[in-house]
């Protein structure tokens, strides 16, 4: 399978525990992406990559969500002190620099605060 | 505000029934309109257009752009019990920083045997 992966598919917290996620792009797409989707709603744009940059950062919900990708391959995305509204759907999204406006979606972590 | 409004939210139809799927948005320095499935997982990807009047095909959905009334409509006919999903409609465009898909809250559409 080359398409978007992500670990774990679910996780299930505490209030006020750390989290982190995993993404891998499609191997050849430079831009990665993350979102977030709570129920009846379209996806969040949170941040996004090209390559290791982190391009935009400012729709990150606060200052508990920090997202990585040190190497320019796979991408982490970390909440700290979790709260119960952090529950939902993380996505993540890989595209290509050139024409990279189709993204392709992996098939998302979910996250339960309890 | 929402910059992406899609209608109606819910449909329920029968099997065989044609539906069409609305889709307007308001920006300024618009790039591109993406069309996606999403069933109880990941969002697929359908379409993209960025250019007016041009209708892109695949099987029986097709979905076409205007963009001087900046709305796009997302055709299904002869539909299937296995069309039943949320479609969702996102736009990409340049200004305020941010690369990223700005979606809509998606259609949830029924098909019924």
């Amino acid at each position: 399978d080359t398409g978007v992966s992500q670990d774990p598919r679910h996780k299930i917290t505490k209030r006020g525990q750390n989290v982190t996620f995993r993404c891998d792009p499609i191997s050849e797409h430079n831009r990665l992406y993350w979102y977030r989707q709570t129920l009846g709603q379209g996806p969040e744009f949170l941040t996004y990559f090209q390559n290791e940059a982190q391009l935009e950062k400012s729709r990150l919900l606060s200052d508990r969500f920090s997202a990585e990708r040190p190497k320019g391959s796979f991408s982490t995305l970390e909440i700290q002190r979790t709260e119960q509204g952090d529950s939902a759907m993380y996505l993540c999204a890989s595209s290509l620099a050139e024409g990279g406006d189709t993204q392709y979606f992996g098939p998302g972590t979910r996250l339960t605060v309890l | 505000e929402d910059k992406v409004v899609q209608s109606p939210l819910s449909l329920v139809v029968h099997e065989g029934d044609t539906v069409t799927l609305n889709c307007s948005y308001e920006v300024t320095n618009f790039r591109s309109l993406l069309w996606y499935k999403q069933e109880k997982k990941a969002p697929t990807f359908l379409f993209m257009l960025t250019s007016s009047g041009i209708e892109k095909k695949s099987g029986r959905l097709s979905s076409i752009l205007d963009k001087k009334e900046l709305f796009s409509i997302l055709n299904i006919t002869a539909t299937q019990t296995g069309d039943s999903a949320v479609y969702l409609c996102a736009i990409r465009y340049s200004g305020g920083g941010a690369d990223g898909l700005t979606f809509g809250k998606g259609t949830h559409l029924i098909i019924q045997p």
